[in-house]
């Protein structure tokens, strides 16, 4: 059984470039949310996806956005980048009756230079 | 919105030895608090959680308490190995409310 799946594993992109983020959930999984991590702190709630709409958004500007497919897998976009989008970008997932309960993908590293 | 504080950053323990390490947090309607422990270059791996109505659980050498009237939880790890050693995290959130806020991380060092 495959856990929650991320793509790429690490890219680097340059200020003001776009970058698309994959994300496959845990199977039997319906829910998937995207966190930020930047070196030494916490990973900081995104948005969360459910039924292909934004169902929760955290304090991040509108450069980030996402989408949810109908096989549940989902993307993350960040426009016009910035060096402290640079972090550990995780996708987590999780089943819509199991409440809050989440399990992480092992991230994709973004480095802007 | 909740805020999570996580002490201490950082941890240092002797093999057999126990550890603790504790987080308090700010919404008193947060209900699941799940420990996370994430390895160098890996994503947060879920070890333990509680859920308000319970004040503790325990799995193993792994325990978690909660005191919900000071709005307070521990980690607690008994007899200590060096692949204890990775940075652990503590999280609240409400049921069904998406978001999960963090702590800003434990790094725990197991000497052997």
């Amino acid at each position: 059984d495959a856990g929650v799946t991320q793509s790429p594993t690490h890219l680097i992109k340059t200020r003001g470039q776009q970058v698309t983020l994959r994300c496959s959930p845990k199977s039997g999984h319906d829910t998937v949310s995207w966190y930020q991590q930047a070196l030494g702190q916490g990973p900081q709630f995104i948005f969360q996806y459910y039924e292909e709409e934004e169902r929760q958004r955290g304090n991040f500007p509108d450069r980030f956005s996402g989408h949810q497919f109908p096989n549940y897998s989902s993307e993350l976009n960040v426009n016009a980048l910035l060096l402290g989008d640079s972090a550990l970008y995780l996708c987590a997932s999780s089943p819509r009756s199991s409440g809050n309960t989440i399990y992480f993908g092992e991230g994709s590293w973004l480095t802007v230079v | 919105g909740e805020n999570v504080e996580q002490h201490p950053s950082t941890l240092s323990v002797q093999e057999g030895d126990s550890a603790v390490i504790k987080c308090t947090y700010s919404d008193s309607a947060s209900n699941y608090f799940p420990w996370y422990k994430q390895e160098l270059g890996k994503g947060p791996q879920l070890i333990i959680d509680i859920r308000s109505n319970v004040g503790e659980k325990k799995d193993q050498r792994i325990a978690v308490t909660l005191n919900k009237t000071a709005k307070h939880f521990s980690l607690h790890i008994t007899e200590t190995q060096p692949e204890d050693s990775a940075v652990y995290f503590c999280a609240a959130s409400r049921t069904n409310a998406g978001k999960s806020t963090f702590g800003d991380g434990t790094t725990l060092t197991v000497k052997p």
